[in-house]
């Protein structure tokens, strides 16, 4: 069965520091990847998106991915944070056209 | 409006009410989505609607009746809930359900309606 793993229930980054969140996927094809992030309060808004091609990609706000079939994962990066980046970050793959999501990373920036 | 919006925000109902959610998307989409967030778990897919049919009942109870009217609005129709109904649900839409070459359409979120059930 399609599934997808988060294992970092709660991350806490000061600002202005490095951040990586992690994504492991179970699936046979290559897959579809998505990132979104969900502010308090507000619906979830699409980060930046996997179909093909080179395994790096960059999304909105700074933030970037990379896809490794390899280890099965799609780690979401950001060089440096800011405090508007405190919310939950959900990872998400296609499968038989339907979104999988993992169960969610939430992110904590102390000044 | 832009993007996708849904009403109300807040809603509390008693076990023996009937309420409706109401999304609507301004993107020009066709298809569109409800999800179950509750705490702690996974998004849960609900139901999709393809061009106005529906295309997908993720095994919901019947207590969830889905409406779509026209490419632009979706409902979420609720008569009897329990309060383990209480959670986020989010509406999205998508440009199609599968774009023609194959790949999956990108989906867009709404906001979502907080349900409390008492």
């Amino acid at each position: 069965a399609q599934s997808v793993t988060q294992p970092d229930i709660h991350i806490t980054v000061s600002e202005g520091a490095s951040l990586e969140l992690r994504c492991n996927y179970s699936y046979g094809a290559t897959p579809y990847l998505f990132w979104y992030v969900q502010s308090p309060g507000q619906g979830l808004q699409l980060l930046l998106k996997y179909f093909s091609g080179d395994t790096l990609v960059q999304g909105i706000k700074g933030f970037e991915a990379e896809f490794k079939r390899s280890q099965s994962s799609f780690n979401l990066r950001k060089p440096s944070v800011h405090w508007s980046d405190a919310a939950e970050y959900f990872c998400a793959v296609v499968h038989d056209y339907k979104l999988s999501f993992g169960a969610g990373t939430t992110v904590t920036v102390r000044a | 409006e832009t993007g996708v919006t849904q009403t109300p925000r807040h809603l509390v109902m008693g076990m023996t009410n009937k309420k409706s959610l109401k999304c609507e998307q301004h993107l020009g989409h066709n298809a569109m989505y409800w999800y179950k967030q509750s705490a702690k778990k996974p998004l849960e897919l609900m139901f999709v609607y393809n061009f106005k049919e529906q295309t997908e009942n993720n095994s919901v109870p019947s207590r969830f009746s889905p409406e779509c009217p026209n490419s632009s609005h979706l409902f979420l129709h609720l008569h009897t809930l329990q309060p383990e109904d209480s959670a986020l649900y989010l509406c999205a839409s998508s440009q199609e359900r599968v774009r023609k070459r194959g790949w999956p359409d990108t989906q867009y979120f709404g906001p979502g309606t907080r349900l409390t059930v008492l």
